[in-house]
């Protein structure tokens, strides 16, 4: 039970607009903290998507997006492709946990 | 470039150490200041952090798992290792490495190896 909390699974049909949300608290996004998000294709490793809330890598393309307010962040991936399949998880600190926290993970299914 | 990858054996018996090394390429671990940093994974499930060292040589592990853990750098080897000690079943994951960049915290994970199966079995 992770202290971010994300949506199990999201789906969308080919160059429709998606957005998963990562809810926190008070002890983490909600003190501050930066979100960071991460995009795992089957059978590979984590790969950099968003950093320090809104900045994408070089590289990564501008279809995604990421925002925070208050106690959630969301990231936001328009223009749908198949090569977007994955699973998407958000990152942040937590000041009661003392350490790093990822999000449960958010599967993403292209229709 | 740089590059990361991890070592170790993919099994382990109850109640011994784990323990794996991550050899990174492409550039110095002694330069820069990064958090050398270890995330394992579950099947099916989601990402741990289990710790960090950083350039400077500081530690700071998951507490969840302190008690057990250790990180410690070779900068004559250019690696970072990991143990993990009185592992169970529930230690079974896929084991990363990654380099963590940032001012503080949370940083973030820019560079990851392919990660590496370890199997807790007797």
């Amino acid at each position: 039970q992770s202290v971010l909390t994300q949506p199990p699974s999201v789906s969308g049909a080919p160059g429709q607009r998606v957005t998963i949300s990562c809810t926190g608290s008070s002890s983490n996004i909600g003190a501050g903290y930066d979100v960071h998000w991460y995009q795992q294709l089957p059978g590979t490793a984590p790969k950099l998507l968003i950093y320090v809330n809104t900045n994408r890598p070089s590289g990564v393309p501008d279809r995604f997006s990421g925002s925070k307010s208050g106690t959630s962040a969301s990231l936001a991936i328009t223009g749908l492709q198949a090569e977007d399949e994955a699973d998407y998880y958000c990152q942040s600190y937590d000041s009661s946990l003392s350490g790093l926290v990822f999000g449960g993970g958010t599967k993403l299914t292209v229709l | 470039q740089v590059q990361l990858q991890e070592s170790g054996p993919g099994l382990v018996k109850p109640s011994q150490t784990l323990s794996l090394t991550c050899t990174v390429s492409g550039g110095s671990i002694s330069s820069g200041s990064y958090y050398w940093s270890w995330i394992r994974q579950p099947a099916g499930k989601g990402l741990e952090w289990i710790g960090r060292i950083y350039t400077s040589g500081s530690t700071n592990y998951n507490p969840s798992l302190k008690s057990r853990v250790s990180v410690s750098v070779d900068t004559s080897k250019n690696q970072f290792s990991l143990k993990l000690s009185s592992v169970t079943a529930a230690d079974t994951a896929v084991y990363y490495c990654a380099r963590g960049e940032g001012s503080g915290w949370p940083y973030y994970f820019d560079y990851w190896g392919q990660g590496t199966l370890v199997t807790v079995s007797s």
